[in-house]
């Protein structure tokens, strides 16, 4: 029932891009993304609620593809205070079972290096 | 401002030793959960509560208990800790519909 991330890991470079995935094997009423600095509580970045929403917050935007149960998650020119690890949450489609659990990823760790 | 406030942060204890983990929020919020994170493993859900008295099994239950006598508590009670539970545990409120899930800081749990 977790949604599978990848890459588990990334590096980069400053300025560097990234994308982050996340999919389910079970339909999907929104997916959320947080960020998680180390020893630091998860910090919440964007919902997407409508297949084919596409967010945005500074340089760092998702979009949500409903049909494939899969969304992005896309850092532009990243900056060294991206690093961290970045989860997706998967909430299911009211009416069906677990519609109350928001369900988290593994997580995937980026590290921005100078 | 936003608060969602856990007690204790670090617990060092012993196997068999009853333990609660309190939390408290007041953001008014109906939903609450905690959630145990394991390295490799993300963060995995231990119950939630949709509202008062209102809780169920999240994806790894066992070993733990739960109340929500009141919307602003959520104490997490572990009977009778044992190793495997040594963890970091999170509670946090909100997240259904486009409500943002908010998380507390945290604690530490060693059970020896």
């Amino acid at each position: 029932q977790q949604p599978v991330q990848s890459p588990q890991a990334v590096i980069l470079r400053e300025g560097e891009d990234a994308v982050i995935n996340c999919s389910s094997s079970k339909a999907l009423y929104s997916v959320h993304w947080y960020r998680q600095k180390h020893g630091e509580a998860p910090v919440f970045l964007m919902i997407l609620l409508k297949g084919g929403e596409q967010k945005g917050h500074d340089k760092i935007s998702a979009s949500f593809n409903e049909k494939k149960q899969q969304s992005s998650l896309y850092l532009t020119a990243s900056q060294l205070s991206y690093s961290g690890t970045y989860f997706c949450g998967t909430l299911r489609r009211p009416g069906s079972s677990n519609t109350g659990k928001l369900i988290f990823g593994q997580g995937t760790t980026l590290q921005v290096k100078p | 401002e936003a608060q969602v406030t856990q007690n204790p942060r670090y617990l060092i204890t012993v196997t068999g030793k009853k333990l609660t983990v309190t939390c408290s929020q007041n953001m008014n919020h109906e939903y609450m959960s905690w959630y145990r994170q394991d390295p490799g493993l993300g963060l995995r859900q231990i119950y939630y509560s949709m509202n008062v008295e209102v809780t169920d099994k999240g994806d790894v239950p066992e070993g733990y208990k739960v109340s929500r006598k009141e919307k602003r508590n959520f104490p997490l009670i572990l009977e009778s800790p044992s190793p495997n539970q040594t963890s970091l545990y999170f509670c946090a409120t909100g997240g259904l519909g486009n409500q943002p899930q908010h998380f507390g800081d945290g604690t530490r749990l060693s059970i020896l």
